[in-house]
């Protein structure tokens, strides 16, 4: 069966910090992957798409970026947090670009202060 | 991408039936209505899609009138453990991008 897995589940930084947040994929190859962000009480924004290794797609202009450097492992990286960057970070994936059925990881909430 | 309006908060009772009913206007021809289900501090979980009339699996129904510019979902005998935000979605293949909007908050009472 697939797994997704996301770390770390935490995480506290100081505005300036950068960042890495981790997502790796487990049962299946080559999936879509995505990285949405949730702001408290709101929906989910999705920041980065990528259909295959190093192909990346961006919906969203920030200080933010993805990278694909394997099949199952998906990076949100900064260079410089911004307060407006805490939020709950998730990674899903799906079986193609055309399944409207993504799964889930479990999230990294991120708090910039 | 279609836009789509639900409640944003309901109240039901353990046992009751409840139905979360989405408005999606310009739902486009080759659009898919998926919703989802989010915990608090999870991530959302697939729960049914569908095109057209009626489609049920062992966790919900989701009923699309004829002109599909709305649809329902339905839980039949809700329990504590179904208090959640339900998302809906309408998106087609492509390059799916799903847009989740605020979602309906369902609480359930004892």
């Amino acid at each position: 069966s697939q797994t997704i897995h996301q770390w770390p589940a935490t995480l506290v930084q100081p505005v300036g910090s950068p960042l890495s947040l981790e997502c790796t994929v487990e049962g299946t190859s080559n999936p879509n992957l995505y990285w949405y962000r949730q702001a408290a009480g709101r929906g989910l924004q999705l920041l980065f798409y990528s259909v295959g290794i190093g192909q990346i797609s961006s919906e969203v202009p920030q200080n933010l970026s993805a990278s694909r450097p394997q099949d199952r492992q998906f990076i949100l990286s900064s260079k410089k947090l911004l307060l407006s960057d805490s939020g709950f970070y998730l990674c899903a994936w799906s079986a193609s670009p055309a399944d409207n059925e993504q799964f889930f990881g479990p999230g990294t909430r991120l708090t910039v202060l | 991408l279609a836009k789509t309006t639900q409640p944003i908060s309901m109240d039901s009772y353990e046992g009751q039936e409840v139905n979360i009913t989405c408005s999606h206007n310009n739902i486009a021809t080759n659009d898919y209505i998926t919703w989802y289900q989010q915990f608090p501090s999870q991530g959302p979980r697939f729960i049914i899609q569908g095109y057209k009339t009626k489609v049920t699996n062992e966790v919900a129904s989701l009923f699309i009138p004829a002109d599909r510019k709305s649809s329902t979902l339905s839980l039949p005998r809700v329990s504590l453990s179904d208090t959640a935000v339900y998302y809906c979605l309408v998106g087609s293949g492509g390059y799916n991008k799903l847009i989740f909007g605020a979602g309906t908050r369902l609480a359930v009472h004892p």
